[in-house]
C-alpha cells in the first residue's frame, strides 16, 4: 500500500500571499488530520477531518482553513501568510473515525515565507 | 487547560547505555500515544496506551501508562544508533503533543 502523500513538498512564498497544500490518505483511510511542525513550538494539531466533516480544530488562527473531498483526498489553505507560518505540514491519515487511532503521518510539506 | 509535558528534552547517551523520557500530563488521559521522528523524517507511530497501569513491550522498548493516567514513560534497553530520533508522546483527547526527547546515541 502506498503511503500518505503530501504535495508540493516545498514550497517559498511571500507575505500576505495564500497557499494551498494537499493530502493524499492511505487508501481506505477517511481521516485525515493537519499538524504543524515548528523548532519553537513543536507538533500542534490544526484540525481533523472524516468523511467530508470537520470533527475537531486546533487552536489556529481563521487564516487556517482545510477541508476534504470524497474520496478522502485533504486541502489545507493558509491565506495572508505571516513570517511566521514557516513550518513544516504534515498530515496524517487514519483507520478509524478518530485520531485516537494510529496515525500514518506523510513526509510533510516544508513551507517558507519570506 | 491540558497540558503534557515531556522529560528531559535532550539526551545522549552512549551505544549500549539505557534511556527513558517521560510524559507527565496536568489532567487525566483517556489514552497516550508514543511516536518516533528520525532527523528529516516523519513520526511515525511506535504504541498507544490505553489502561490504566498498562505496560508494553516491543522489542528494547519498554512503554508505561501511569496508574492515575497522568504520566508515561518510554525506556530503552542498550540504546542502538538506530534509535537516535525524537520521541513523542501525544495525548488525543485535545490533541496535545508533548514537546518531545531528542535522542543522541553515540557509538
Amino acid at each position: 500500500k502506498a503511503g500518505v502523500t503530501q504535495t508540493p513538498r516545498y514550497l517559498i512564498k511571500t507575505r500576505g500571499q495564500q497557499v494551498t497544500l494537499s493530502c493524499s490518505p492511505i487508501s481506505g483511510h477517511r481521516s485525515v488530520s493537519w499538524y504543524q511542525q515548528t523548532p519553537g513550538q513543536g507538533l500542534q494539531f490544526l484540525f481533523e477531518y472524516f468523511s467530508e466533516t470537520q470533527r475537531n480544530k486546533g487552536n489556529f488562527p481563521g487564516r487556517f482553513s482545510g477541508r476534504q473531498f470524497s474520496n478522502s483526498r485533504s486541502e489545507m489553505n493558509v491565506s495572508t501568510l505571516e513570517l511566521g507560518d514557516s513550518a513544516l505540514y504534515l498530515c496524517a491519515s487514519s483507520l478509524g473515525e478518530r485520531t485516537y487511532n494510529e496515525q500514518f503521518f506523510g513526509p510533510g510539506t516544508r513551507l517558507t515565507v519570506l | 487547560g491540558q497540558q503534557v509535558m515531556q522529560i528531559p528534552q535532550y539526551q545522549h547517551v552512549q551505544e549500549g547505555e539505557d534511556f527513558t523520557t517521560y510524559c507527565n500530563s496536568s489532567t487525566t488521559l483517556s489514552n497516550i500515544q508514543w511516536y518516533k521522528q528520525r532527523p528529516g523524517g516523519h513520526p511515525v507511530f511506535l504504541i498507544q496506551l490505553v489502561k490504566s497501569g498498562e505496560v508494553k513491550k516491543q522489542k528494547r522498548l519498554t512503554f508505561q501508562f501511569g496508574e492515575a493516567k497522568k504520566n508515561s514513560s518510554l525506556h530503552i534497553t542498550a540504546t542502538q544508533t538506530t534509535d537516535v530520533g525524537t520521541y513523542f508522546c501525544v495525548s488525543y483527547q485535545k490533541v496535545t503533543f508533548g514537546t518531545g526527547t531528542k535522542l543522541q546515541v553515540i557509538p
